[in-house]
């Protein structure tokens, strides 16, 4: 089975402009987070998708947003580029279903390294 | 502050040593806690998870365990190898699915 794939690996962008970054499941996975990794914060939830309905929102600016496809493969959009928002952005994703089992485990993905300039 | 706290940050040991990693935390509802390890460049990959009524778990030469009491767990590596040089990461499970992560401990293991 594949692996979480994200496209793409590496990206070079300015202030103001904005980002679209794309992430695909495992098949037969129907939830998508995403992580924001940086060297002075760590791992930070962003947001997670299921069945492609938004289901958990970290405390992130209205600036980052993102979706689910009916085939579960989600995007995350950042507009209006910072330099603060360099970092590598993971998407994993699980089994879970809601009002199911808390204890399933996330597969993550390459991630995908952001620079801002 | 963190609601997950990782001691210490960073560590080096030789190849064929144990070690130890601590992980507290303050976050409530507790579902479960996972420990994740994380080679550079690569996503994180998980190792455990350990619901509230777990007190340890083992995958391989690591080795989790679970104090709910104390809000502690710890992560034992036995017997290094090259490839324990990574990342690793503590994150705590709330009941609403949100995850708390902790900042990591950084293991350099030298021949």
């Amino acid at each position: 089975k594949a692996g979480v794939t994200q496209t793409p690996r590496y990206l070079i962008k300015t202030r103001g402009q904005q980002v679209t970054l794309s992430c695909s499941p495992i098949s037969g996975h129907r939830s998508v987070s995403w992580y924001q990794q940086t060297p002075g914060q760590g791992l930070q939830f962003l947001f997670e998708y299921f069945s492609e309905t938004q289901r958990n929102k970290g405390n992130f600016p209205g600036r980052f947003s993102g979706r689910q496809f009916s085939n579960s493969r989600s995007e995350m959009n950042v507009s209006t580029l910072e330099l603060g928002d360099s970092a590598l952005y993971l998407c994993a994703s699980s089994l879970r279903s809601y009002g199911g089992d808390l204890t399933d485990t996330q597969y993550f993905g390459p991630g995908t390294r952001l620079t801002v300039l | 502050k963190n609601q997950v706290e990782q001691s210490p940050q960073s560590l080096i040991i030789l190849e064929g040593k144990n070690c130890t990693l601590q992980c507290n935390y303050t976050v409530s509802p507790f579902s479960n806690l996972r420990w994740y390890k994380q080679d550079t460049g690569r996503g994180p990959v998980s190792l455990t998870i350990m619901t509230f009524s777990e007190n340890t778990k083992s995958n391989g030469r690591y080795t989790a365990t679970l104090d709910a009491d104390t809000k502690q767990s710890s992560l034992h590596i036995t017997a290094s190898q090259l490839s324990d040089s990574a990342s690793y990461i503590c994150v705590v499970s709330l009941n609403d699915y949100k995850l708390s992560f902790g900042a990591g401990t950084t293991v350099t293991v030298r021949a």
